[in-house]
């Protein structure tokens, strides 16, 4: 078990650019999460996989951003056009599909736009 | 009203005392209750999670659960400064999102 891995660990980029990272989740779980993070909050939840399958989108998920997981391994979260508001800790979690499992988080995305 | 509510701290106890940190959520049909530690800069860590009502304990930690009141709790006996960090509470309804609230800062004394 080599836990939930997350590429890049810091991307900077200037606003208007295209950025996407990248999860691959722990190996038997076949559910995996996006989540945002910013300063004093709590994580929000931006859309859940189960294999391949996008289960659910939260509306904080604009046109903007997109997530792909297409053959139910690792999965891409790509945002387009970058805004200053999109500064943020990105996390991506993954659990089993039995019940209500613990989701495991990895280290995080942290994206900044300059 | 928050779906999640944390009194954000920070909580300030001495070393080798009880910190307890509590956590009330809205949705009557929450089925599962979560509390992740987080470090600053890091990303957050399971260290408890509750599913029936009553206590359940895991070494220092012990989670209660209330749900006729909508409460869950996280106890940590014999407190060290490295327990110092952000407490999240998250909760889990129908679907498998995990809904988190804001955040307890625990600061430890030594």
């Amino acid at each position: 078990d080599t836990g939930v891995s997350q590429n890049p660990r810091h991307k900077i980029t200037k606003r208007g650019q295209n950025v996407t990272f990248r999860c691959d989740p722990i190996s038997e779980h076949n559910r995996l999460y996006w989540y945002r993070q910013t300063l004093g909050q709590g994580p929000e939840f931006l859309t859940y996989f189960q294999n391949e399958a996008q289960l659910e989108k939260s509306r904080l998920l604009s046109d903007r951003f997109s997530a792909e997981r297409p053959k139910g391994s690792f999965s891409t979260l790509e945002i387009q056009r970058t805004e200053q508001g999109d500064s943020a800790m990105y996390l991506c979690a993954s659990s089993t599909s039995s019940g209500n499992q613990p989701q495991h988080f990895g280290d995080g995305t942290r994206l900044s736009i300059l | 009203q928050k779906e999640v509510e944390q009194n954000s701290g920070p909580l300030s106890v001495p070393e080798g005392a009880i910190a307890s940190l509590n956590c009330t959520y809205s949705d009557r049909g929450s089925q599962s209750f979560f509390w992740y530690r987080q470090y600053s800069g890091k990303s957050p860590e399971l260290i408890m999670f509750i599913y029936s009502n009553g206590d359940k304990e895991d070494g220092r930690f012990t989670a209660q659960l209330n749900k006729a009141s909508q409460y869950v709790s996280l106890l940590i006996r014999d407190s060290q400064p490295s327990d110092s960090a952000t407490y999240l509470c998250a909760v889990n309804g129908a679907t498998n999102k995990l809904i988190f609230g804001t955040g307890t800062l625990l600061a430890v004394q030594p």
